[in-house]
């Protein structure tokens, strides 16, 4: 079965400090992975994806995410943070045998504390 | 721009009236989905569809019914909504599966439509 856990439930974090949001996953077969933000009242917006290739990602608004096979993570970080940024996140795995399938972790707020 | 559209936004019934949800697409998306999303929780698998064909959550309750008339939209329908259906419905999309093309698993999200059972 496939799980994804997200350590942090919440993260409070000063404007321009570094922030890391952390991810695991549980699966014996082949992931893709993502990372979504959602605002107050919005819909998911995607922020970035690891389908293959390169285990760093860039993604959208200065987020960057590293895939790590070994220890089956999807961590997400930004070097400096933005009020803008409070939001909620959520890390989610696709298995690549089922396809249509998404795992959700149960999200990390974030604080960005001016 | 290409986008998944829900509407309305808002909406307010009363317990036990029957509301229908839209959700339409403009990717040209093989797959859509309904999910729900109660306060300060991860979104919840409802359903999908991979084209026609229609795949329930063995979790999902009866009262949740979904038809798919097009590619283009997708309807979510509670039957008799009960308190405890008050929540956020997001709806998505995917490419799907075709031809090995690339990226058939990102999904992408509407703005959800916040449901208030009163």
């Amino acid at each position: 079965a496939q799980s994804v856990t997200q350590l942090d439930s919440q993260v409070p974090v000063f404007e321009e400090a570094p922030v890391e949001l952390r991810c695991n996953y549980s699966s014996s077969v082949s992931v893709y992975l993502f990372w979504y933000v959602q605002y107050p009242n919005q819909g998911l917006q995607l922020l970035l994806k690891y389908l293959s290739g390169s285990t760093l990602v860039k993604g959208i608004n200065g987020f960057e995410a590293e895939f790590n096979k070994s220890q089956t993570s999807f961590h997400l970080r930004k070097p400096s943070v933005h009020i803008s940024d409070t939001a909620e996140y959520f890390c989610a795995v696709s298995v690549r045998l089922t396809g249509n399938q998404f795992y959700f972790g149960t999200g990390t707020s974030l604080t960005v504390i001016p | 721009d290409a986008m998944v559209i829900q509407n309305p936004r808002y909406q307010v019934t009363q317990f036990g009236k029957p509301v229908t949800l839209s959700c339409s697409q403009t990717l040209n998306h093989n797959v859509m989905y309904w999910y729900q999303q109660k306060s300060s929780q991860a979104p919840k698998l409802l359903f999908h569809y991979y084209d026609k064909d229609f795949n329930n959550e063995a979790d999902t309750p009866d009262n949740f019914q979904s038809r798919r008339p097009n590619t283009s939209f997708c309807f979510l329908d509670i039957r008799s909504p009960g308190l405890g259906d008050t929540a956020m419905y997001l709806c998505a999309t995917s490419r799907g599966r075709t031809g090995g093309a690339l990226d058939q698993e990102t999904q992408y999200f509407g703005p959800g439509t916040r449901l208030l059972v009163l």
